[in-house]
């Protein structure tokens, strides 16, 4: 298996554009979790999905920020519009849920800067 | 409010000696609580899972203890190397599946 797949490795944007992060999930998992890491701040956890359905989405910054499962194997993070406080590591990890001892896998992230 | 606190500062050990790195947490009650190794650049990888009626856990030279009353587990890396350097995170479970994390300690293991 390839593992938790992530897109793209690196972005950097303006101040105000949208930006849209990827993932891909390993095959059999059906948990999702968005993480994002700052230095400040750490590793702090946006929303985690079970069997496609946001379960807890209160770590979501503001309205700018949602995301979406639109099936089992992929989700995706968008930010619209971007601002330069968004700039950090977004790493995206899955684990089997129900059942599972609730290792998480996760991505390599996405590094996005917003300038 | 709820916190999970690891050392901030690094922790600078000899190579051969053991690293004990700290996890605290308050207002939690975890079901089980893991440890994960992040390198620099790299997604965090998973290390031991303790559950919360487990004491001790080993794999390998990892040990992580899990005491419930004092709120607090310690990770143990016996007969350290160089290339144990990187930064150790304490993740709890605080609920179905909601994991959170500290912020990490990083740990240099001197040859």
């Amino acid at each position: 298996d390839a593992g938790v797949i992530q897109s793209p490795r690196h972005e950097v944007t303006e101040m105000g554009q949208e930006v849209t992060l990827r993932c891909k999930l390993i095959s059999g998992h059906n948990s999702l979790f968005w993480y994002r890491q700052t230095m400040m701040r750490g590793l702090e956890l946006l929303i985690y999905f079970n069997n496609n359905v946001p379960i807890d989405d209160s770590g979501m910054p503001e309205d700018r920020f949602s995301a979406k499962m639109p099936n089992a194997s992929f989700s995706t993070l968008k930010i619209q519009p971007s601002e330069p406080r968004d700039s950090a590591v977004y790493f995206c990890a899955s684990s089997q849920g129900q059942g599972s001892a609730g290792e998480l896998f996760f991505g390599e992230g996405s590094r996005l800067t917003v300038l | 409010s709820q916190k999970i606190e690891q050392n901030s500062e690094a922790l600078n050990i000899q190579e051969g000696k053991t690293a004990t790195l700290t996890c605290n947490y308050t207002n939690y009650s975890p079901a089980y609580l893991q440890w994960y190794r992040q390198d620099p650049g790299r997604g965090p990888v998973f290390l031991l899972l303790i559950r919360e009626n487990e004491k001790e856990k080993r794999k390998e030279r990892l040990k992580v203890t899990f005491d419930t009353t004092l709120k607090q587990s310690l990770f143990h890396i016996t007969a350290s190397q160089p290339a144990d350097s990187a930064t150790y995170l304490c993740a709890l479970n605080t609920g179905g599946f909601k994991t959170i994390f500290g912020a990490g300690t990083r740990l240099f293991v001197k040859a």
